[in-house]
């Protein structure tokens, strides 16, 4: 089965930027894959923020952008925000099944 | 505006059947999936499988022989079975429709 990696942990300061990626051991991502990304903050329900490689949710601010990026999915943030922290979930398509990234732990410092 | 409310048995023993309904209010099941998603205490998600408003269905394999999810379009609900569990199971389980909303989550926890 597909095992996709993300960074374990990141750390941005406020007003910065950061770039979290998202890499299927199967080869390069492609908009085939659905990349999806998904906010949980500690002891919250998750929330999707980014789907289909680049769409944002309507609650998702500009700040947070999808993109491919090098063979890997990516979720840029501009412009970071202490709201921001928090564990960062991405999802890709890999056939008929989802696979999970193991999540990068996102903090702002 | 759309919610999905779930609701099942939070304490279940080893080799018992987990149980949980996802309710949709304010939409229908008309072109969406529907997925179910889990989380061990202090872990990453999971997904467990989804199912189609045509009632098509996908499993993860680790699961398949022990999942079944079904529709009743009669009162908007989707339903997760798992059988046989285990404490691997123990999980906050959470349903979700496209990925673009989210069930509140369930605990589930496997102890003897």
């Amino acid at each position: 089965q597909t095992v996709v990696t993300q960074e374990p942990s990141l750390t941005v300061s406020p007003g910065g930027t950061v770039t979290l990626t998202c890499a299927p051991s199967t080869g390069a991502v492609t908009r085939g894959h659905s990349p999806t990304w998904i906010q949980q903050k500690p002891g919250q329900v998750p929330r999707t923020v980014i789907h289909s490689t680049d769409i944002r949710q309507s609650w998702t601010p500009a700040r947070f952008s999808g993109s491919l990026l090098g063979g890997t999915a990516a979720l840029t943030l501009s412009g970071v925000q202490p709201e921001d922290e928090a564990d960062y979930h991405c999802l890709l398509l890999c056939g008929p099944v989802w696979v999970f990234g193991g999540g990068t732990k996102l903090t702002v410092l | 505006q759309v919610q999905l409310q779930q609701w099942g048995a939070g304490l279940l023993e080893p080799s018992e059947t987990l149980s949980l309904i996802c309710s949709v209010s304010g939409g229908s099941f008309s072109g969406y999936y529907w997925s179910w998603v889990r989380q061990p205490p202090g872990k990453g998600l999971e997904w467990i499988g989804d199912i189609y408003h045509n009632g098509y269905t996908n499993y993860i394999p680790s699961l398949k022989s022990r999942v079944t999810m079904s529709l009743d379009h009669s009162k908007n609900q989707f339903s997760l079975t798992l059988t046989s569990v285990t404490a691997a199971d123990t999980a906050v389980y959470y349903c979700a429709r496209n990925w673009e909303l989210w069930g509140q989550g369930t605990l589930v926890t496997v102890s003897s």
